[in-house]
């Protein structure tokens, strides 16, 4: 899996967005971007996926540059339940070895403060 | 609901004593998989399964052995636990299709200390 380089913290104030950046300046044409996140030693948690459009679901928006080296999660009005570690992860399209292996970075520590 | 269920959530036990933790998913899932969770390395992947009967060493399969015997299940045992293997354990899904191939749905996690 291509490498991934995010922020290690960041802290948001509640109702504002918060915009988590990725990089992942090594990605090939096959890789999809996914984000997951992980409250508290919860278990991770999907999000979104993308390839190569910008995509939206009732979670969070994912938007990927036109050289798709980068990307950034959305979370249009943060609320403190979002506080959590979000990880950005490149796999390849489709099934993969490993029964679906995911390689998890550190990710980004999100806090969301009144 | 869909989800992963795993127990027990909690667990002290000591060194030698085996130990089962259990995985069950009520997704009709064909993948299934166990991470374990360490400070500064991040999760890793233990062991895996492609369906039934069908079982593959992960990255760190070292002191741990899985059986799939129903679709729904996935259980993990410690044989022999070693503190090393003190760890937060997590249960996965996955369907087996390609468009959702990356989705992978995680149960709650099993912090098991080994004394």
């Amino acid at each position: 899996d291509a490498k991934t380089t995010q922020p290690p913290s960041m802290d948001c104030a509640e109702g504002r967005a918060a915009n988590l950046p990725c990089n992942h300046s090594t990605i090939s044409g096959n890789e999809y971007v996914y984000w997951y996140r992980q409250i508290h030693s919860q278990g991770p948690q999907y999000i979104i996926h993308g390839l190569k459009n910008n995509e939206t679901n009732e979670m969070a928006s994912l938007i990927i540059t036109e050289d798709r080296k980068s990307s950034t999660l959305i979370l249009p009005h943060a609320t403190l339940r979002d506080t959590a570690v979000y990880y950005c992860i490149v796999r390849p399209r489709g099934l993969t070895g490993g029964g679906n292996k995911l390689t998890f970075g550190t990710g980004t520590q999100l806090k969301v403060e009144l | 609901e869909a989800q992963v269920t795993q127990n027990p959530r909690y667990l002290i036990t000591v060194t030698g004593k085996k130990l089962t933790v259990t995985c069950s998913q009520n997704m009709n899932h064909e993948y299934m998989s166990w991470y374990r969770q360490d400070p500064g390395l991040g999760l890793r992947q233990i062991y895996y399964s492609m369906n039934v009967e069908v079982t593959d060493k992960g990255d760190v399969p070292e002191g741990y052995k899985v059986s799939r015997k129903e679709k729904r299940n996935f259980p993990l045992i410690l044989e022999s636990p070693s503190p090393n293997q003190t760890s937060l354990y997590f249960c996965a899904s996955t369907p087996s299709g390609r468009a959702r191939a990356g989705e992978l749905f995680f149960g709650e996690g099993s912090r098991l200390t080994v004394l």
